[in-house]
């Protein structure tokens, strides 16, 4: 697509319930982020894909939280058993790919997720 | 791990004024260093991105520096309007190609 898509742009769910929020990137970006941001916070790194597998998965706060990106394009964050403390917005970004000083980070609106 | 650092975390100018933004981060075995813009409730916008080999990157009003041996950077506003009231935040990439971001500083300008 032209942009990065999030789906769905806001999520209001119970404490406990599953979520998956889905983000679907620039096409033929291989590099796909996930970050997730508090009020008043910068972005918090989550996860890093590139291409299909998990380049760094270093920022998931728990074994709650996990991201697929089975065929190297769209890439689900799925959050198990959720908390109040999980209540955020959750961004997606994807870039070229590589150590490339031209990648630039290029962001969708956000997935915004409360958890009642 | 990279950590970024930004002051001040808030700032407040009257209109047409001049102001500095500034950024430090740990690791400076950086390839480029990006500026972004987030409006209240919004996305970020991508501002200007400097590659390593760059000192310093230019788009209208804005101009961004990058000194990689001190692990600092700068965002320069010029003459600066209401409508660029917004949070400013800087990403720097990780050796593992994980970009890290600073925690942002909220600017509001005064009419």
């Amino acid at each position: 697509g032209a942009g990065v898509s999030q789906t769905p742009s806001n999520k209001v769910t119970e404490k406990g319930k599953y979520v998956e929020l889905r983000c679907d990137p620039i096409s033929g970006h291989t590099a796909l982020y996930w970050y997730r941001q508090s009020l008043g916070q910068g972005p918090e790194f989550l996860i890093y894909f590139q291409g299909t597998g998990a380049a760094d998965d270093s920022g998931l706060p728990n074994d709650r939280f996990f991201a697929v990106r089975p065929e190297g394009s769209v890439s689900t964050l799925k959050i198990q058993r959720t908390e109040r403390g999980d209540s955020a917005v959750y961004l997606c970004a994807s870039t070229q790919g590589g150590f490339s000083g031209a990648n630039v980070l290029t962001f969708g609106a956000g997935s915004r997720l409360t958890v009642l | 791990k990279q950590e970024v650092t930004q002051i001040p975390a808030a700032l407040s100018v009257p209109e047409g004024e001049n102001l500095v933004l500034n950024c430090s981060f740990t690791d400076s075995a950086i390839y480029n260093l990006q500026w972004f813009r987030q409006d209240p409730g919004k996305g970020l916008t991508s501002l200007l991105l400097i590659q390593s080999s760059q000192r310093e990157q230019t788009s209208g009003r804005l101009n961004a520096s990058l000194d990689k041996s001190s692990g600092r950077s700068t965002l320069y506003i010029a003459a600066s309007q209401p409508g660029d009231s917004a949070t400013y935040l800087c990403a720097a990439p990780a050796p593992g190609n994980q970009f890290y971001f600073g925690t942002g500083t909220s600017l509001t300008v005064i009419p």
